[in-house]
């Protein structure tokens, strides 16, 4: 299973601070995708990237949320300016030729 | 829109008994179905899978079923442990790379010793 790591594991920030949530994913893959958990509800989808640019987004990632792969191997997610209901688990993942695997996620609270 | 649909939401087993989810999905254009089992404060684990193209997988105690005509796909857990406690998400996905994965709601699993 390929490995992916996420940092930071957990997050807290103050309502209307910027955070950059970063993943790197050890292995030669050509999407990426964010997924998100509010606690005690499912996964969503919240963006996929490929070649460098979005190729979908949910309305979930509204202009709030960027993605970018800053130096070729780095994924992250901004949040420029996070609210309350921004407080949730985000995974980031890859997919082989089917299946999804997803780093340990982060933790993101916002007070 | 693409919708997964879980039932039931929570499931509580005596240990050795079976658990049984079962799964709706819209989009026509799914062929792949994962089941992921996600433990507290962790992140999902793919546990099983079945393509559109099978009717039933079998791994150890944990087997799949898909009606793909039905738009059906289930999750049977034979000979329940503890350690099964966790929360249970089936998904809807295409074949290929690029496709998102949508969820169902989830189901938690209590497997009581």
């Amino acid at each position: 299973e390929p490995e992916v790591t996420q940092t930071p594991s957990h997050q807290v920030t103050q309502m209307g601070q910027e955070v950059i949530l970063r993943c790197v994913p050890i292995s030669n893959h050509l999407y990426f995708y964010w997924y998100r958990q509010i606690l005690g509800q499912k996964v969503e989808f919240l963006v996929s990237f490929y070649n460098n640019e979005i190729s979908e987004k949910s309305e979930i990632f509204d202009d709030q949320f960027s993605v970018e792969r800053p130096d070729g191997s780095n994924f992250t997610l901004k949040i420029r300016s996070t609210k309350l209901e921004d407080s949730a688990m985000y995974f980031c993942a890859i997919q082989g030729l089917i299946e999804a695997f997803f780093g340990q996620g982060t933790r993101l609270t916002v007070v | 829109g693409e919708n997964v649909e879980q039932h039931p939401s929570t499931l509580s087993v005596q240990e050795g008994d079976s658990a049984v989810i079962k799964c709706t999905y819209s989009d026509s254009a799914s062929n792949y179905f994962p089941w992921y089992k996600q433990e507290l404060g962790k992140r999902p684990q793919l546990i099983i899978d079945i393509r559109s193209n099978v009717g039933e997988k079998k791994d150890q105690r944990i087997a799949v079923t898909l009606n793909k005509t039905a738009k059906h796909f289930s999750l049977h857990i034979t000979e329940t442990q503890p350690e099964d406690s966790a929360v249970y998400f089936c998904a809807a996905k295409g074949e290929t790379s690029y496709d998102k994965v949508i969820f169902g709601p989830g189901t938690s699993l209590s497997v009581i010793p």
